[in-house]
């Protein structure tokens, strides 16, 4: 079975513009997550998916930060008006949902932000 | 509000001895606590998870765990490392209607 994906695995952009990047999580899998590893820092919880719920968004840095997740699958987190402090290690991860059950990552978005 | 501690930012072994990489923590209710590890330009591998039941757990490669409700700790433990056991450590806790919060990580080095 396949496991967590995301693309793109690498993003080079310009300070200012917009990215996407893109989570495909387990199939079935009704959480989804989004957290930030910055060089030399943990895992920073950015945002949470559960079914059909509202997104628990307490952990996105600012307004330029926002996500999706269309049909319950696919998420897609959006940075607009990148800058510097914003690169990082995005990573995804999928659970069945519980907060006792196991989230499976993904291999992760490094973006570099010139 | 719920926090994870790994005192220590690298643990160095040498192949065949046990190693150890702490971790402690702070929850206001019942802590359900998690190992995973981190190879170079991966993402995270879960190891074990501690629920409830029984305090020593046992998870993948070898390794094993103790929840110690009186001193807040999950130390995650190894009877013999191998090399291959080097990479970057993470303990994560969360208790209920939170999510899941992640210590700064530990680099586990294993010489031969």
């Amino acid at each position: 079975g396949a496991g967590v994906s995301q693309s793109p695995s690498n993003k080079v952009t310009e300070k200012g513009k917009d990215v996407e990047l893109r989570c495909d999580p387990i199939s079935g899998h009704t959480a989804l997550y989004w957290y930030r590893q910055s060089l030399g820092q943990g895992l920073e919880f950015l945002i949470y998916f559960q079914g059909n719920s509202a997104p628990d968004k307490s952990g996105l840095p600012s307004d330029r930060f926002s996500a999706e997740r269309t049909g319950g699958s696919v998420s897609t987190l959006t940075i607009q008006r990148t800058q510097q402090e914003d690169s990082a290690v995005y990573l995804c991860a999928s659970s069945w949902g519980s907060e006792t059950d196991t989230q499976y990552f993904g291999p992760g978005t490094r973006l570099t932000v010139l | 509000a719920q926090s994870v501690a790994q005192p220590e930012d690298q643990v160095n072994v040498a192949e065949g001895n046990p190693l150890t990489v702490k971790c402690t923590y702070s929850v206001s209710g019942n802590p359900y606590l998690f190992w995973y590890v981190q190879y170079p330009n991966r993402g995270l591998q879960f190891l074990l998870k501690y629920i409830t039941g029984d305090n020593l757990v046992k998870g993948s490669y070898g390794f094993e765990a103790e929840f110690n409700k009186s001193q807040t700790s999950f130390h995650l433990k190894k009877p013999s490392a191998l090399v291959s056991d080097s990479a970057l450590y993470f303990c994560a806790v969360r208790e209920r209607y939170s999510t899941l919060t992640f210590g700064k990580g530990t680099m586990l080095l294993v010489s031969p």
